[in-house]
């Protein structure tokens, strides 16, 4: 099956600086590849996703590339603010009727 | 908006009781999941379904089954609870289109 790796696990930064969180899959049929944001206490939340025919995304300060090759995607915050702190998963599906892999996630703070 | 939503927020348990935790979509979705989150180990999936009365394992069925006699519904019923089960449960549901799962708000169980 699918063995999808998340790093870090996790990160510190400055306001105002870039957060990038990395994750590998193992399985070339995943086409399909969401960002949650999971805030304490809630539930994870959709932030950006790409599928396996576009190699970029972005959306305001929140950007994900996606590598087919090398079987890596990432997920780029610019101009981090204290809101950003969350723990962020990475997951991959190979579409509707088959399941999510999702990453081990990452501990984002960002430091006022 | 798609709700999904589950039945408790906090659930205390003794070892041994059978467990149930309901699941309710109202999107109309074919693919319903749980999942198991605990601290450094991520999103780990017990069950899934794709229809009613379909059932697929997981990465760690091993005690627990699932039911889902319609649409809407699914849930998971842990058999004879043990300690080594507390943990936050979240359901989620997925349309058939190749897009992201939406989470309900999370169950968190300790068995005593």
């Amino acid at each position: 099956g699918e063995n999808v790796e998340q790093h870090p696990s996790t990160l510190s930064v400055q306001e105002g600086d870039s957060a990038v969180i990395k994750c590998t899959y193992s399985d070339s049929a995943s086409n399909y590849f969401p960002w949650y944001k999971q805030e304490l206490g809630k539930r994870p939340q959709l932030i950006i996703d790409i599928r396996s025919n576009v190699g970029e995304k972005k959306d305001q300060r929140i950007a994900v590339t996606l590598n087919k090759t090398a079987k890596h995607f990432s997920l780029h915050i610019t101009e981090t603010q204290p809101e950003d702190s969350a723990v962020y998963f990475c997951a991959a599906s190979m579409g509707p009727g088959n399941q999510f892999y999702f990453g081990t996630g990452t501990s984002l703070t960002v430091i006022p | 908006d798609v709700k999904v939503t589950q039945s408790s927020r906090y659930l205390v348990k003794r070892t041994g009781e059978k467990v149930f935790l309901e699941c309710v979509q109202d999107m109309d979705h074919e693919n319903m999941f749980w999942y198991r989150q605990d601290p450094g180990l991520g999103l780990r999936l017990i069950y899934f379904s794709y229809d009613v009365k379909m059932k697929e394992k997981g990465d760690i069925p091993e005690g627990y089954s699932v039911s889902r006699e319609k649409k809407e519904r699914f849930s998971l019923i842990l058999e004879s609870a043990s300690t080594n089960q507390t943990s936050m449960y979240l359901c989620a549901s997925r349309g058939q289109a190749n897009t992201e799962a939406f989470f309900g708000q999370g169950t968190r169980l300790t068995v005593v």
